[in-house]
């Protein structure tokens, strides 16, 4: 079956800039989680997401949203963009939250320069 | 503060050679401890969720256990497809009826034939 399809794979964008980064989760899984990656600070959570539904939220500023649609596509905003935002951004996507244990599938992530 | 802290940074053993790599965390209302591996250029892969301590799973090689501070990940017999960076990440009881999700900064793991 097609796994976890992140869009676009890669993103140049210019400080002030908006940008949005879709997730399109397993068919049939309706938890998606999205994580920040960098070099410097690792893998942190950004948001958990199930049946359309913020779970959890990470420790991240107001400029980064993100939402579910009723077909568990989902979609993360990241406003006013910053030289520290430039990362790789993962999504996940399970049939349930993720503390019910079940298998977590990643993204291959969406790799965004800012400048 | 919520911290988890992944030892050793880096680790690398022969082919056959079993080790343990560690994961230990200070939090307060730990709600699940995960663990992943990921290769690089990739999105990690997940292994394993544990609740409680006293808890092991087994995958393969691979076998987690938890205690109240500290997770250990055991590789038995590891082969060079083991050599993976792994990642564990608590999940917590956070403010406001929310869950945080804390990962610590990896072991990266290299077996050599």
């Amino acid at each position: 079956k097609a796994g976890v399809t992140q869009t676009p794979r890669y993103l140049i964008k210019t400080r002030g800039q908006q940008v949005t980064l879709s997730c399109s989760p397993i068919s049939g899984h309706r938890s998606v989680s999205w994580y920040q990656q960098t070099p410097g600070q690792g893998l942190q959570f950004l948001f958990e997401y199930f049946s359309e539904t913020q779970r959890n939220k990470g420790n991240f500023p107001g400029r980064f949203s993100g939402r579910q649609f009723s077909n568990s596509r989902s979609e993360m905003n990241v406003s006013t963009l910053e030289l520290g935002d430039s990362a790789l951004y993962l999504c996940a996507s399970s049939l349930a939250p993720r503390l019910t244990g079940g298998t977590q599938y990643f993204g291959p992530g969406t790799r965004l320069l800012v400048l | 503060e919520d911290q988890v802290t992944q030892s050793p940074e880096a680790l690398r053993l022969q082919e056959g050679e079993s080790s343990s790599l560690n994961c230990s965390y200070t939090v307060s209302g730990l709600r699940g401890l995960f663990w992943y591996r990921q290769d690089p250029g990739k999105g990690p892969e997940f292994l394993f969720t544990l609740y409680s301590a006293g808890e092991e799973k087994e995958k393969e090689r691979l076998k987690a256990t938890l205690t109240k501070k500290e997770s250990f990940l055991h590789i038995t017999a590891p082969k060079p497809e083991d050599s993976a960076t792994y990642l564990c990440a608590v999940q917590a009881r956070g403010q406001g009826g929310s869950e945080k999700l804390v990962f610590g900064k990896g072991t990266k793991l290299t077996v050599n034939p």
